[in-house]
């Protein structure tokens, strides 16, 4: 199957700070990105779509402006964290398909702690 | 917003037994996935099902689809430790948009 790679898969960071996490479709134009926050034994909860070039689309009580999402090229959409608090530290995961209706690939995902 | 349960959300079974995981919704979904995930790691696809009553097969691996397309299950044969993992459901809506189940975590014993 197609490969997304997330960037970094673990990351430590200070209260306060700013933190970028990058996915990457290697082998394939992804016109949609998708990311998704997961707390320890739970499941994926979408936290916005962004489609190349446009702004992303945020789900009910996720700050837009806290999780700032940019999608500029086909193969790239990165999600920082702004301002981030020990509550920001979760797994956080990306998916990218590269139209409606094919399967979405899943990157490994990126461990984010905030001390 | 469309949900989807899953449930048992925790499964503990020893090796060679059988188990079934059902994913259900009231919403009707254009398609279902299945995905297993490990610890620290994404999510990785075992399945889609499109149809209606649809059922697959993936080696000791049955899903089926329900007729309506708002449920579907999963059941594994002769279960083996390297089964144990988070199983996920997500369901498919037209505009391409996927909602996960709570998952459902499974731990198959020596």
């Amino acid at each position: 199957g197609a490969v997304v790679s997330q960037h970094p898969s673990r990351v430590i960071c200070k209260s306060g700070t700013s933190v970028k996490i990058e996915c990457r479709s290697l082998d394939f134009q992804a016109t949609t990105m998708f990311w998704y926050r997961q707390f320890p034994k739970q499941s994926l909860m979408l936290m916005a779509t962004s489609n190349e070039g446009s702004k992303a689309t945020y789900e009910q009580g996720v700050e837009k402006d806290k999780f700032l999402i940019n999608h500029a090229s086909l193969t790239l959409s990165t999600l920082t964290v702004t301002s981030a608090h020990p509550e920001d530290s979760s797994f956080y995961i990306c998916s990218a398909r590269a139209h409606v209706n094919t399967e979405a690939f899943f990157g490994q995902g990126t461990r984010l702690t905030v001390v | 917003t469309q949900l989807l349960e899953q449930s048992p959300q925790f499964l503990s079974i020893q090796e060679g037994e059988n188990l079934t995981v059902y994913c259900n919704s009231s919403s009707v979904f254009s398609s279902l996935q299945w995905y297993r995930q490990e610890p620290g790691e994404g999510p990785v696809l075992l399945v889609t099902v499109v149809t209606g009553g649809e059922v697959k097969k993936l080696k000791r691996l049955t899903f089926q689809f329900g007729d309506a397309r708002k449920d579907s299950s999963l059941h594994i044969t002769a279960a083996q430790p390297g089964d144990t993992g988070l199983y996920l459901c997500a369901g498919e809506t037209n505009a391409g948009k996927s909602t996960f189940g709570d998952g459902t975590t499974l731990t198959v014993k020596p």
